[in-house]
């Protein structure tokens, strides 16, 4: 059964500081992953998707890299800003096409 | 474009009721999912749709839980007999087919008294 884990669970940063979030998974037999944002009370918002075959993807000041093999993930956001304060999201679609996720990463960027 | 909707957007019902979710997807989109998340984690799946059939259903806790979506566009989940434990956020994604991204609607917040 798929897996993923998301350290630290919270984080707090000041501004300007580059913010960098980690995700596990245990099956490497993974289509794609999916890094997601969640404001409190909100639904999620799609970052990055990176498919299976990929090394990173890159998104303005957000990066993301896929170790598929060592069932890792990072997502890098520069210069962070407090408009970065959120929860952020992976999760791993494989087989059956279902996303499995972590618990997320409570992001806090202080002014 | 519309992104996925999702209504009611706040649910409050007593012990026992019987309430219907509803969710409409990204249009043209043929794959249809429903995950619920509970306070402080990340979501969890319930059950995917392909076109008009649930291709896996194997997330839903339970014979009081049922989702349709008869015209392989709108769905809804629908909950029997709802007991405290339902209370959750239930969140409903589409995408072009099985395997692509998946775009997330805003939930709706169940509570359950």
């Amino acid at each position: 059964k798929q897996e993923v884990t998301q350290i630290p669970a919270a984080l707090s940063v000041p501004e300007g500081e580059n913010l960098v979030l980690n995700c596990s998974f245990t099956d490497s037999a993974i289509y794609n992953l999916q890094w997601f944002r969640q404001d409190p009370g909100k639904g999620l918002t799609s970052l990055l998707l990176i498919q299976s075959s990929q090394r990173e993807q890159t998104s303005g000041r957000l990066n993301a890299s896929l170790d598929k093999s060592s069932g890792r993930s990072t997502l890098y956001i520069a210069a962070s800003q407090p408009g970065d304060s959120a929860t952020y999201l992976c999760a791993v679609e494989a087989a059956g096409n279902k996303l499995t996720f972590g618990g997320g990463t409570r992001v806090l960027v202080k002014p | 474009g519309a992104g996925v909707s999702q209504t009611p957007s706040n649910k409050v019902t007593e012990k026992g009721k019987y309430v219907e979710l509803r969710c409409d997807p990204i249009s043209g989109h043929t794959a249809l999912y429903w995950y619920r998340q509970s306070l402080g984690q990340g979501p969890e799946f319930l059950i995917y749709f392909q076109g008009t059939g649930a291709a896996d259903d194997s997330g839903l806790p339970n014979d009081r839980f049922f989702a349709v979506r008869p015209e392989g566009s709108v769905s809804t989940l629908k909950i029997q007999r709802t007991e405290r434990g339902d209370s959750a956020v239930y969140l409903c994604a589409s995408s072009l087919a099985g395997n692509n991204e998946q775009f997330f609607g805003p939930g709706t917040r169940l509570t359950v008294l």
